[in-house]
């Protein structure tokens, strides 16, 4: 399984931006970048998820480095419900198509 | 998407029993996996397991100590053999449903091994 490299944690403010970086230098063509978050005693949920350009949804953005070889997963305006581990995870289409997970990002949302 | 219903959401179990954990999705879905997330850890995939197949463990998991059955697209049961309070750890169901987009996680079972 292709490996990601994240910070072990990050600290932010309410209302602030807050840019999640992951290096995935062994990426291959055919993986998909996804984004989970676990909040505190709650199972993981899907955050994003793109394989080359840049992606939009209600929760968060994703950029893609052209190279694709590191993503960042953008929160514009980050709430105290953000506080959660984020794990940023390569999935291909071949094979089993499981989620491995590594040990995230634990991040920290100030008032 | 798919809703996941597992149970029981915790139990405290002896030494040496064993537990078996269902999962129930609100829909049929072909991949389903087992996690185990240990306190204050991140979660590791136990085994795959697909209908119609025998489960597929991940190095470091048995079938002996981890038997699972999928007798359905909505249904799948983990079991903890032989437990001991190294299996103390949250058990998570995990579905899904598109090769290429979300996948779903269960509320976890809380699992004590006393």
């Amino acid at each position: 399984d292709a490996k990601t490299t994240q910070p072990n944690s990050m600290e932010s403010n309410e209302e602030e931006p807050v840019h999640l970086p992951c290096n995935h230098s062994t990426i291959s063509g055919t993986d998909y970048i996804h984004w989970y978050r676990q909040l505190p005693s709650q199972g993981p949920e899907y955050v994003i998820h793109g394989l080359t350009s840049n992606v939009n949804n209600r929760m968060a953005s994703l950029a893609i480095a052209e190279d694709r070889k590191s993503s960042t997963l953008i929160l514009h305006r980050a709430t105290l419900r953000d506080a959660a581990v984020y794990y940023c995870i390569l999935r291909g289409l071949q094979g089993a198509q499981k989620l491995v997970f590594g040990q995230g990002t634990r991040l920290t949302i100030n008032p | 998407s798919a809703v996941i219903s597992q149970k029981p959401s915790r139990d405290i179990c002896q030494r040496g029993t064993s537990l078996t954990i269902q999962c129930q999705v609100d829909s049929q879905v072909t991949m389903m996996f087992w996690y185990r997330q240990q306190p204050g850890q991140s979660l590791t995939l136990i085994a795959t397991a697909n209908q119609g197949s025998e489960a597929t463990y991940e190095s470091g998991f048995v079938i002996d100590k981890f038997p699972i059955s999928r007798p359905n697209l909505t249904f799948s049961t983990l079991t903890v053999s032989n437990m001991s309070p190294e299996d103390s750890s949250i058990y998570l169901c995990s579905v899904l449903p598109d090769r290429v987009g979300e996948q779903f996680f269960g509320p976890g079972t809380r699992l004590t091994v006393l």
